[in-house]
């Protein structure tokens, strides 16, 4: 089992639609948790991140952390043509520096107009 | 505005050629990483370092060299390129200090091996 699972999709939705993005994973140790988009060829960008359980809230974004069912969610409210990206979630036992992050594959959304 | 600057952005060696692929960021953060990015593989590291002065393999290392030149600059090598080498190349760094402690990518560098 990998240690991170993200559907690859492609994931297709009108605009103004909620899309759901999820990524579960197997190590318990894990306490944060971060989204990247990255546009077509572009590097990734951090988007959001969390530390433990819990929601957060920005814009129309949001990022959610189940951690007793190792699952987490971004949503994104009222979505437009330009969240049209690769999503992928990341996440580490431990705070930054030499701590490496573990990546999802990536989730292509399409938000078509 | 820069961050992680990588050069160059596109690059076409013939099997066999050597190049070096350059890293730098100006933000002072300690640790710096390569990762490699193929369709429906997602991000794979190659290498990595913690700190100036020290490197490590990651999970694909085979047919990779690292410098760590300076605290700015992670450079990647290929000494004798091959096709399964084709990819889009990423650099990145990170600190206790990053947002979420997330990393900082540059726009990658697209190598294609004929």
């Amino acid at each position: 089992q990998k240690e991170v699972e993200q559907d690859p999709g492609p994931l297709s939705v009108p605009e103004g639609a909620i899309v759901s993005l999820n990524c579960t994973y197997s190590n318990s140790a894990f306490q944060y948790f971060m989204w990247y988009r990255q546009y077509s060829r572009k590097g990734p960008e951090l988007l959001m991140y969390t530390y433990s359980s819990g929601n957060k809230e920005d814009g129309r974004f949001t990022a959610q952390v189940d951690k007793s069912s190792k699952y987490i969610s971004l949503f994104i409210r009222d979505s437009q043509p330009s969240d049209s990206a690769t999503y992928l979630c990341a996440m580490s036992a431990r705070p930054g520096g030499s701590e490496k992050l573990v990546f999802g594959k990536g989730t292509k959304l399409t938000v078509n107009p | 505005n820069a961050g992680v600057t990588q050069t160059p952005k596109f690059q076409v060696l013939k099997t066999g050629q050597s190049m070096t692929l350059q890293c730098a960021q100006d933000m002072n953060h300690n640790s710096m990483y390569w990762y490699r990015q193929d369709p429906g593989m997602g991000l794979r590291l190659i290498y990595y370092s913690a700190s100036e002065g020290t490197t490590d393999k990651g999970e694909v290392p085979n047919g990779y060299n690292v410098s760590r030149l300076n605290k700015r600059e992670f450079s990647l090598r290929l000494e004798s390129a091959a096709p399964s080498q084709t990819s889009v190349y990423f650099c990145a760094s990170s600190d206790y200090g990053t947002p979420g402690y997330g990393y900082t990518f540059g726009s990658g560098t697209r190598l294609t091996v004929v």
